[in-house]
C-alpha cells in the first residue's frame, strides 16, 4: 500500500521556472527520501532527510520535512528540459531498506 | 565506483515460467533491497536482504523469493509466472540498511506473455 501522496500528479511549467512538489505521509517515519526516474530508466536518489532535520538543500534542490503535518516538499529552481522525469518520495520507518513510495508526479519542463 | 548492476535488462518469459534476475550491490554495501514497478500499483517493496538473511518481506506471493549470497550479490526468483507479474523489477544496496542512503538499479524489465 502507498504511503505517500504526491501533489500534484503532473506539473508543466517553462523552463527558468521554479518547480514545486509536495509528499504526505500517513505514519511516522526515520527519513524521507526523493528520488527522480526518466521514462523507463531506474531510480537516481536525489536527496534523504531525516525526521529530526527540517531542511536539506543540494544544488538547485530545496527540501523540506514537517513532521508534525506528515508532509514534505520538493523544490527545484531554475528547471531545466533535462528535469523533465517523473518524481517520487519514499519513506522509511525502521532500521531496514523497506521504503514505501509515493504514486510519484510527472513533470515536465517545456524548452 | 560501480553502481547497482542489474542483469539481464530486457526479458520476455510465457506464462508457467520461472525467472531468476540478478543483482550486484554498490562495493560495500550489505543490504538490498528489490521492489516491483508497474503502472497500476507502483513502487511496491517485495524484500530485502542483509548479511544473506531475509530481514523484511512484503505482500507478496511465495512465488516471488530472493537470496543473498556471501559477496552480497542477490538474485530474486518468481516461479509460475502470471501475466501480471510483467513489471519493472528493482534493486537496490544500502550500506548498513539503517537511515542510509537507498541507490536503485537500472532495473529489468520482465514481460510476460
Amino acid at each position: 500500500s502507498q504511503q505517500g501522496e504526491e501533489d500534484p500528479q503532473a506539473l508543466s511549467i517553462q523552463e527558468g521556472e521554479n518547480a514545486t512538489m509536495n509528499c504526505s505521509y500517513k505514519t511516522s517515519i526515520n527519513n524521507l527520501q526523493w528520488y527522480r526516474q526518466n521514462s523507463g530508466r531506474g531510480l537516481v536518489h536525489l536527496i534523504l532527510i531525516r525526521s529530526n532535520e527540517r531542511e536539506k538543500h543540494s544544488g538547485r534542490l530545496r527540501v523540506t520535512l514537517d513532521t508534525s503535518k506528515k508532509s514534505s516538499s520538493l523544490l527545484i529552481t531554475a528547471s531545466r528540459a533535462a528535469d523533465t522525469a517523473s518524481y517520487f518520495c519514499a519513506t522509511g520507518t525502521g532500521a531496514n531498506s523497506k521504503l514505501t513510495f509515493g504514486k510519484g508526479i510527472t513533470l515536465s519542463v517545456r524548452p | 565506483k560501480a553502481g547497482v548492476t542489474q542483469t539481464p535488462r530486457y526479458l520476455i518469459k510465457t506464462r508457467g515460467q520461472q525467472v531468476t534476475l540478478s543483482c550486484s550491490p554498490i562495493s560495500g554495501h550489505r543490504s538490498v533491497s528489490w521492489y516491483q514497478q508497474t503502472p497500476g500499483q507502483g513502487l511496491q517493496f517485495l524484500f530485502e536482504y542483509f548479511s544473506e538473511t531475509q530481514r523484511n518481506k512484503g505482500n507478496f506471493p511465495g512465488r516471488f523469493s530472493g537470496r543473498q549470497f556471501s559477496n552480497s550479490r542477490s538474485e530474486m526468483n518468481v516461479s509460475t509466472l502470471e501475466l501480471g507479474d510483467s513489471a519493472l523489477y528493482l534493486c537496490a544496496s544500502s550500506l548498513q540498511g539503517k537511515e542510509n542512503t537507498i541507490y536503485f538499479g537500472e532495473g529489468s524489465w520482465l514481460t510476460v506473455v
